[in-house]
């Protein structure tokens, strides 16, 4: 078991810069969901992905968030004109639909936008 | 909308002594989960408990839920300093109203030795 892995583990960016996060689940997780944590405060619900289909968005989510998980493996989350509010802890996390709703998080990408 | 929030805010003990958090939820739920999370790193699930259950156990670990309070406890017994963390619950919404899951604020828990 190698654990949910994300890359890159850090990206510093100015603002109006575009940047793309990787997450990588544990291979026989069919579910991924990607969360936003900043200091102080438990990670906020973004995005769920149920093999490639993204089933379900928060409001949180703007149009300069998008997400996609083309082949029900790997992930992407892409943030378009960074702006600084962006600047957070952004977590990935992967389960499976036959544990129910048990999620096992990475390491998380820390964003910082200058 | 549900949310999780935990109480107290803050937690210092002394190592050996037990650890009881709170947290508090507004609408109905499938299930309550407690991570744990340790500074610098990922969160750590910890135990789920379904809406029909009232007590479970994992180790040092007792989490009882109330649904009638919509409120959760997390006992950790015989505290290590390695327990110190902040942890978080977390509700999961009624079965088929997706997987939006939230997490409260957290309690920061801090065992001296």
């Amino acid at each position: 078991d190698t654990g949910v892995s994300q890359n890159p583990r850090h990206k510093i960016t100015k603002r109006g810069q575009n940047v793309t996060f990787r997450c990588d689940p544990i291979s026989e997780h069919n579910r991924l969901y990607w969360y936003r944590q900043t200091l102080g405060q438990g990670p906020e619900f973004l995005t769920y992905f149920q093999n490639e289909a993204q089933l379900e968005k928060s409001r949180l989510l703007s149009d300069r968030f998008s997400a996609e998980r083309p082949k029900g493996s790997f992930s992407t989350l892409e943030i378009q004109r960074t702006e600084q509010g962006d600047s957070a802890m952004y977590l990935c996390a992967s389960g499976n639909s036959g544990t129910q709703y048990e999620q096992y998080f990475g390491p998380g990408t820390r964003l910082t936008v200058t | 909308s549900q949310q999780g929030e935990e109480d107290p805010q803050a937690l210092s003990i002394q190592e050996g002594e037990n650890a009881t958090m709170n947290c508090s939820y507004k609408t109905s739920i499938n299930n309550l989960q407690w991570y744990r999370q340790n500074s610098g790193r990922g969160l750590v699930h910890l135990i789920l408990i379904r809406s029909n259950e009232r007590e479970k156990h994992s180790g040092r670990l007792r989490v009882t839920l109330d649904t009638s309070k919509k409120s959760s406890s997390l006992l950790i017994t015989a505290s290590r300093a390695a327990d110190t963390a902040s942890y978080f619950c977390a509700t999961g919404p009624p079965y088929g109203y997706g997987q939006n899951f939230v997490f409260g604020p957290g309690t920061r828990l801090s065992v001296l030795p």
